[in-house]
């Protein structure tokens, strides 16, 4: 079955400062890697994914993440934070076509910004 | 186009009661799938659905159920409510596209508390 770890349940970050929020999978095949941001109350907001080709993915809000096959990662990045990217994140793991058990989610990386 | 869209956004109900939750897909998108978000277990996958039938379910108890109807909107009812069952329930759909990875957006959720 396929599994998501998230090793880091809160991180602290000054304002500017830049991010690296990990994700490690576990999945028998080729994955597609998604990165969701949640703000309190809210749903899920699709940051980036990756099915295939390029390992440096780009995405919304300045993010990216890259892909690193042999690591069994998908760690999101950011330069330079901003008081809005206080959140919660979460990495998810899908099958091709959905799969038997629907996205497989990490339990989150809660980022609290300081000024 | 408009986003996935969930009514109610919050609900109490009562121990042995029980709930219909609802969920409109994005335009165009054929597949609903629902999620539950408690502290404690995170983000789980309950059910898909793709042209009215259910494709996929998560390890839940058979008294979390869901339908899909012919215009892709999904309720998803849940029968005697136990305290456990307080979450927020998230809808996200997916186009399904036949053979290709899949992308699931996610509505706002609906806060569902049992007291």
């Amino acid at each position: 079955a396929q599994s998501v770890t998230q090793p880091d349940i809160h991180i602290t970050v000054s304002e500017g400062a830049s991010l690296e929020l990990r994700c490690n999978y576990s999945y028998g095949a080729t994955p597609y890697l998604f990165w969701y941001v949640q703000s309190p109350g809210q749903g899920l907001q699709l940051l980036l994914k990756y099915f295939s080709g390029d390992t440096l993915v780009q995405g919304i809000k300045g993010f990216e993440a890259e892909f690193k096959r042999s690591q069994s990662s998908f760690n999101l990045r950011k330069p330079s934070v901003h008081w809005s990217d206080a959140a919660e994140y979460f990495c998810a793991v899908g099958e091709k076509g959905g799969g038997a058990d629907g996205l497989t989610f990490g339990k989150g990386t809660h980022l609290i910004i300081q000024p | 186009k408009a986003g996935v869209t969930q009514t109610p956004r919050y609900l109490i109900k009562t121990r042995g009661q029980q709930v219909t939750l609802s969920c409109s897909p994005i335009s165009g998108h054929r597949s609903v799938s629902w999620y539950q978000q408690t502290p404690g277990q995170g983000l789980q996958f309950l059910f898909e659905y793709f042209s009215e039938t259910q494709r996929n379910k998560g390890n839940f108890p058979g008294r979390f159920s869901g339908r899909q109807f012919s215009n892709s909107r999904s309720e998803m009812n849940v029968s005697t409510l136990e305290l456990g069952d307080s979450a927020l329930y998230l809808c996200a759909s997916s186009p399904r596209l036949a053979g290709g990875p899949d992308t699931q957006y996610f509505g706002p959720g609906t806060r569902l508390t049992v007291l």
